[in-house]
């Protein structure tokens, strides 16, 4: 069954400091990848996603993802984060042979300390 | 970049009652609109696909007769919560998909709250 892995429930970091969120998807022919952030009583906004092309995409507010096809994987990072990342990220698939539902990930919770 | 508003952000009704909420595609039109519920430091659950002009689709469990979804024009899609219970408080959120990119757009959500 289709499913997406986010296997860090909580990321705390200091500022400044690099991050990395992991993202895990069911192996499938045809994926589609999303990253969504959602900062507290507001609803999501989509960083990045990834349909074809370039597996480097770039995305709002300095975010990065890489998808590797071989690992199933779409991690997302920041060189350098800020206070005003702290926010709930979350991954996202849609699986083509299944049609154009998005099958979310637990999210991540990140939290930037001074 | 597109737009989807719901109405209302927030509810609060007693047990018993219908809270209909409203999600609309503000400047374009959406084929397919999804409705979510989100708990508490959970991630969304999809509850149905509402497709303009023909029944919703509901994923296991959820249940049609309880939640009702009317799709009746290309922007507007509403969910229905009929006869709520306390324990259909939750964060209620729709998005609307644009065909030509795969891409969700959310609404800001509804908090719904049943006494």
């Amino acid at each position: 069954a289709q499913s997406v892995t986010q296997l860090d429930s909580q990321v705390p970091v200091f500022e400044e400091a690099p991050v990395e969120l992991r993202c895990n998807y069911s192996s499938s022919v045809s994926v589609y990848l999303f990253w969504y952030v959602q900062y507290p009583n507001q609803g999501l906004q989509l960083l990045l996603k990834y349909l074809s092309g370039s597996t480097l995409v770039k995305g709002i507010n300095g975010f990065e993802a890489e998808f590797n096809k071989s690992q199933t994987s779409f991690h997302l990072r920041k060189p350098s984060v800020h206070i005003s990342d702290t926010a709930e990220y979350f991954c996202a698939v849609i699986y083509m042979e299944y049609g154009n539902k998005l099958v979310f990930g637990a999210g991540t919770i990140l939290r930037v300390k001074s | 970049g597109a737009v989807v508003s719901q109405h209302p952000s927030r509810v609060i009704c007693k047990s018993g009652t219908s809270v209909k909420i409203e999600c609309r595609s503000l400047d374009f039109q959406a084929t397919t609109m999804f409705w979510y519920r989100q708990f508490p430091k959970q991630s969304l659950m999809l509850m149905a696909t509402s497709n303009e002009g023909s029944k919703a689709t509901y994923e296991q469990g959820v249940e049609k007769d309880k939640f009702l979804i009317n799709h009746a024009s290309l922007t507007l899609s509403t969910l229905t919560v009929t006869s709520a219970h306390p324990e259909d408080s939750s964060f209620y959120i729709c998005s609307a998909i644009d065909g030509s990119s795969y891409e969700q757009y959310f609404g800001p959500g509804t908090r719904l709250t049943v006494t």
